[in-house]
């Protein structure tokens, strides 16, 4: 049983489309994230959702717009996908926010590259 | 502000070495939580401890150990004995309560057989 599962693990697109990447968390959790890896590695917070209500909204271009439908579900929208977007996006889940749990779960990540 | 820095980017040792992966954050809070994570060659993040502010007590699980050190504001990882299956990059992070993790760079630590 997977905690957290993104769909898909890899996604190729072309410059200009529009994308999805799916999260599913089954464990019970309140609050959800998106995370963006770089090419150098930097992992670095984009969006955090506690029980559907969107919480932080990093200094993200507006293309890219997370949808949680309910506490389970992160999902990650983006919008006229440019070359910088290529990177590996993670969504991660915790009980409470950072802060007050014992550890975060994330999902095995999702490698975008746009061409 | 708020920062974590890994000075190390590549270690490389040989098995059966210990090694340290050094970790040293900035923060003004008084409360705050340390974590460590694991990134393998398949790429997932792998929880491996975390701390809070107020618990400097060393930590050892198995071959891992950590050492957190409020006065000089580190929280370094030492993993004993190496294998060829701890080669990954591993994340230091800091959470100050504001429900997002600010990790540091990275470390990539290669065992060779």
């Amino acid at each position: 049983d997977t905690a957290v599962s993104q769909t898909p693990k890899y996604l190729v697109t072309q410059m200009g489309n529009d994308k999805s990447i799916k999260c599913e968390q089954n464990l019970g959790h309140d609050t959800m994230y998106w995370y963006k890896q770089d090419s150098k590695k930097f992992l670095k917070i984009m969006f955090s959702y506690n029980n559907k209500e969107l919480i932080i909204n990093e200094t993200v271009p507006n293309r890219f717009s997370p949808k949680s439908p309910d506490k389970a579900h992160l999902n990650l929208h983006i919008n006229s996908l440019e070359l910088g977007d290529s990177a590996v996006y993670f969504c991660a889940s915790s009980q409470g926010d950072f802060g007050a749990l014992t550890e975060a779960f994330f999902g095995q990540g999702t490698r975008l590259t746009v061409v | 502000a708020q920062k974590v820095t890994q000075a190390q980017t590549e270690i490389s040792v040989v098995e059966k070495e210990d090694v340290t992966l050094d970790c040293v954050y900035e923060t003004r809070d008084t409360t705050y939580y340390l974590f460590w994570y694991k990134q393998p060659p398949s790429g997932e993040l792998v929880f491996l401890i975390r701390r809070n502010s107020f618990d400097e007590q060393n930590e050892i699980s198995g071959r891992y150990s950590w050492n957190f050190q409020k006065s000089t504001s580190s929280f370094n990882f030492t993993i004993t004995a190496s294998q060829v299956v701890d080669s990954a990059v591993y994340f230091c992070a800091l959470n100050y309560n504001t429900g997002k993790l600010i990790f540091g760079q990275g470390t990539t630590l290669q065992v060779k057989p």
